[in-house]
């Protein structure tokens, strides 16, 4: 079945430091992929997202790039803000109506 | 722009009494989901409505259950609650397909005595 795997947390930055969070999947087909973030206390956020091979998502200086030949989707910023704290969430969509989640990483962002 | 509201935020119940969380979308999406969040592992699909009318178990449906009200509200239904239960649970709603991406209601937190 499908499935996501992230790398495990936590992870903590200072201001202006560079972010990777590692993401690969398995799944049939071709598989839409997601990255959600959590801010305290609130629901999941849609991040970015990219439908098909080679797309790169991006939204608030994030970005991820879909590689089919390595079955990941990792998530990148080049300088994080303490505004970034969260739990990210990797995800695919290979059915119509689910979503397979990663267990989340949760990243802090020291000033 | 309300987006999903769930109701209520909080509850503690204690084992074998019954619940509904409510849960209703204002963006005239086909799609309603539930999930349930445990630390460590993500999120999980407990069911989904495709459309009004319809309803699915997801990957852990047991000890619940679902209405599919009408294209606007979804609720889940504890019959017996049971620790196992305790999770903060998440209604979300999308535009016919998930490969559109879900939008998050802010969560009911549960907590089983």
């Amino acid at each position: 079945g499908d499935s996501v795997t992230q790398m495990e947390g936590p992870v903590t930055l200072s201001e202006e430091a560079f972010l990777t969070i590692n993401c690969t999947y398995t799944a049939t087909g071709y598989p839409s992929l997601f990255w959600y973030v959590q801010y305290p206390g609130e629901g999941l956020q849609l991040l970015l997202k990219a439908t098909k091979a080679d797309d790169k998502g991006s939204n608030k200086g994030f970005e991820a790039t879909y590689r089919k030949e390595t079955t990941s989707f990792h998530l990148e910023k080049g300088s994080v803000q303490v505004s970034d704290s969260a739990v990210y969430f990797c995800a695919l969509s290979s059915n119509d109506y689910k979503l397979s989640f990663g267990a989340g990483t949760t990243v802090t962002v020291r000033a | 722009n309300a987006g999903v509201t769930q109701n209520p935020k909080f509850q503690v119940l204690k084992t074998g009494q019954s619940m509904t969380l409510q849960c209703a979308q204002d963006m005239n999406h086909n799609s309603m989901y539930w999930y349930r969040q445990d630390p460590g592992m993500g999120l999980r699909l407990i069911y989904y409505s495709a459309s009004e009318g319809t309803t699915d178990k997801g990957e852990v449906p047991n000890g619940y259950n679902v209405s599919r009200l009408n294209k606007r509200e979804f609720s889940l239904r504890l019959e017996s609650a049971a620790p196992s239960q305790t999770s903060v649970y998440f209604c979300a709603s999308s535009d016919a397909q998930a490969g559109q991406g879900n939008h998050f209601g802010d969560g009911t937190r549960l907590s089983i005595l």
